[in-house]
């Protein structure tokens, strides 16, 4: 299984501010995820970071609002931009694919306050 | 859009009682089936995984089931303890993708 490190482990923003999230993993993976999770809710996909282009969102989910690097294959970055309330959430990174027999594994997360 | 039910939503028991999770879903064009475990404000951490042509799969104390043609996956965990208290998720990608469609959960209490 990999190992999956997330950074910050938890923050506290102002309404307007951006923040952004790393995520590294221990080995080279073909496929990376961010997934949100809101506050009593389950996760919700994000988009998928492509290595060495643009990622791809989900619907509801814009580039504006969340870009994501993906420059390795090994780490990405989450940004969340101008934040509100609403994006106060736990913000996963996801690894796995194909090498893993389809097993996706997460990282800590990331909690996100936002006042 | 694949629909991931989770029945019950909480579930409390005393410690050394078994536990049954369980789990639907609307689309059977499914890749696999993943159970995880998620503590208060902490990330997953997976369980067990079950290929869409397997029918159950084993680790430990902890075994799941798969019944593709009827969408459902059950999650059973013998000898409940208290170190069990968590919620568990269990979660499909389609067919040839990966990206996981997750249940609501369901909210163990193991008592002692």
């Amino acid at each position: 299984s990999a190992v999956i490190s997330q950074k910050p482990s938890r923050d506290i923003c102002q309404r307007g501010t951006s923040l952004t999230i790393q995520c590294q993993v221990d080995s080279q993976v073909t496929m990376m995820f961010w997934y949100r999770q809101q506050p009593g809710q389950s996760l919700t996909l994000i988009a998928t970071a492509n290595q060495g282009s643009e990622a791809t969102y989900e619907s509801g989910f814009v580039i504006d609002k969340f870009p994501i690097s993906r420059p390795n294959l090994t780490f990405s970055t989450l940004t969340v931009s101008n934040m509100s309330p609403e994006d106060s959430s736990i913000y996963l990174c996801s690894v796995g694919g194909a090498a893993n027999a389809g097993e996706l594994f997460f990282g800590e997360g990331s909690r996100l306050t936002v006042l | 859009k694949q629909e991931v039910t989770q029945i019950p939503a909480a579930l409390s028991v005393p410690e050394g009682e078994n536990l049954v999770l369980n789990c639907s879903f609307t689309d059977s064009a499914i890749y696999n089936l993943q159970w995880f475990r998620q503590d208060p404000g902490k990330g997953l951490t997976s369980l067990l995984l079950i290929q869409s042509s397997q029918r159950e799969q084993t680790s430990g104390r902890l075994n799941a089931s798969l019944d593709k043609s009827s969408g459902r996956s059950t999650l059973y965990i013998a000898a409940s303890q208290p170190g069990d208290s968590a919620t568990y998720l269990c979660a499909v990608p389609p067919f040839n993708d990966y990206k996981l469609s997750f249940g609501a959960g369901t909210t163990v209490t193991v008592r002692a």
